[in-house]
């Protein structure tokens, strides 16, 4: 099946400081990959969707400087939280689409556990 | 507007069968979506309906009536390690997927 990796796994970071979030797609081409965040107990919370060689599109109420997301080839999208705050700690997971499936099916990163102390 | 329901919560037995059920209202359909997720990890992949009818996969199964907007997921022979949340995610017209906000499974001994 197609993999994506996520890294890191777990990252903890000061306040004020910026932290990136990798996502690969090891053995496909995404042309899409979705970054979400999840509270605890809490479903998939869309951020952005990330679209290889444009701009990210950003869901309401994510703010787009603050989540920097960059797709600058076919197996990688980054997420970048600047000027993180102790309320960005969160886990957030990225997903990806195959470039040659309409189906919609996800293939999820393992998710990063972020805290800002 | 879009929106997906199914229970929060669910608890039953190891050994039993569980039925969780999901409702939506989308614009469009191209595919209802069963993903499981234990706690602090990324959802994983349980089924995919696009057509009427059941689809069958081991211990799980996936159900779908599109003129109802109805999905259901069977576990049978729960297992303990079956506790977990279950995301119910459709497909909608512009194949843009739309959460559920997931039905927590809790399996006794």
């Amino acid at each position: 099946g197609a993999v994506v990796s996520q890294h890191p796994s777990r990252v903890i970071c000061k306040s004020g400081t910026s932290v990136k979030i990798e996502c690969r797609s090891l053995d496909f081409q995404a042309t899409t990959m979705f970054w979400y965040r999840q509270f605890p107990k809490k479903s998939l919370m869309l951020m952005a969707t990330s679209n290889e060689g444009s701009k990210a599109t950003y869901e309401q109420g994510v703010e787009k400087d603050k989540f920097l997301i960059n797709h600058a080839s076919l197996t990688l999208s980054t997420l970048t939280v600047t000027s993180a705050h102790p309320e960005d700690s969160s886990f957030y997971i990225c997903s990806a689409r195959r470039a040659s499936e309409d189906t919609g099916e996800l293939f999820f990163g393992e998710g990063s556990r972020l805290t800002v102390l | 507007g879009q929106n997906i329901d199914q229970p929060t919560e669910m608890t039953a037995t190891e050994g039993a069968i569980v039925q969780i059920n999901c409702t939506y209202q989308t614009s469009g359909f191209n595919g209802l979506f069963w993903y499981q997720q234990h706690a602090g990890e990324a959802p994983t992949f349980l089924s995919y309906n696009v057509l009427d009818g059941l689809e069958e996969k081991g211990r799980f199964s996936s159900f779908l009536s599109r003129s109802k907007g109805y999905s259901y997921l069977l576990l049978k022979e729960l297992q303990m390690k079956d506790s977990a949340s279950y995301l119910c995610a459709v497909t909608d017209s512009n194949y843009q997927l739309i959460w559920g906000a997931g039905t927590k499974l809790i399996i006794k001994p």
